[in-house]
């Protein structure tokens, strides 16, 4: 079950810089796209969302964008800090279920001082 | 800030042991999940459970596991008789809404010898 993929395992960057961190999706029924973020030894923590309707929301230093042609979503992280360090995870909803999301395998960011 | 809480943080299990992993989800939350993550794979989605009731399960979520909700704050997830691949991190989420944003408490890692 590939339905969501992350297809970069691991991603550095220099604090400062941008975090670019991208997701895509296979199945068109996909209607809500979240990224979480994961500490060791926590659970996933809610960061950003995206309705299929919008191509893009902003929240501080987060963005994502949705390429909904491409079925590709991407967060940026703007100016990326070495606290934001950890597991980023894409999960997506079809907008039928009772809210079970899909999670793509995460990638693991790493911002260098 | 309101959180999702999870016991024990640990469980260490024989083979063919009954565990119940035990959450309480954030108060005015609808909508309830459990999701696991094996060692390096990615989050899977088990159950959601709303209005008392299982509203939707995976293939995973087989005749071994339930889930109950015995009051108005705690909510289970019971495993009959635990083998070797029931070994991961269980993750219990709330959500107000279906397919909003869930929040995920800090897991339970079964480890089953």
């Amino acid at each position: 079950d590939q339905q969501v993929k992350q297809n970069s395992p691991s991603l550095s960057v220099q604090e400062g810089r941008i975090s670019i961190l991208n997701c895509d999706y296979t199945n068109s029924m996909f209607d809500y796209f979240l990224w979480y973020k994961k500490y060791p030894a926590e659970g996933p923590t809610f960061l950003i969302s995206i309705s299929s309707i919008k191509d893009k929301n902003e929240d501080g230093r987060f963005t994502v964008f949705l390429n909904k042609s491409a079925k590709h979503l991407s967060l940026h992280i703007v100016p990326s800090q070495p606290g934001d360090s950890a597991v980023y995870f894409c999960a997506a909803w079809d907008g039928t279920s009772y809210g079970k999301l899909t999670f793509g395998q995460g990638t693991i960011l790493t911002v260098h001082p | 800030e309101p959180e999702v809480t999870q016991t024990p943080s640990h469980q260490v299990t024989q083979m063919g042991q009954e565990v119940i992993l035990r959450c309480v989800p954030i108060s005015n939350h609808l909508y309830f999940y459990w999701y696991r993550q094996i060692l390096g794979q990615k989050v899977e989605f088990l159950v959601s459970f709303y209005n008392n009731e299982i509203s939707e399960k995976s293939e995973i979520f087989d005749d071994q596991f339930s889930v109950e909700r015995p009051d108005g704050s705690n909510f289970t997830l019971k495993i009959r008789s635990t083998k070797l691949e029931d070994s991961a991190m269980y993750f219990c989420a709330s959500s107000k809404l279906a397919g909003a944003e869930q929040f995920f408490g800090p897991g339970t890692r079964l480890t089953v010898l």
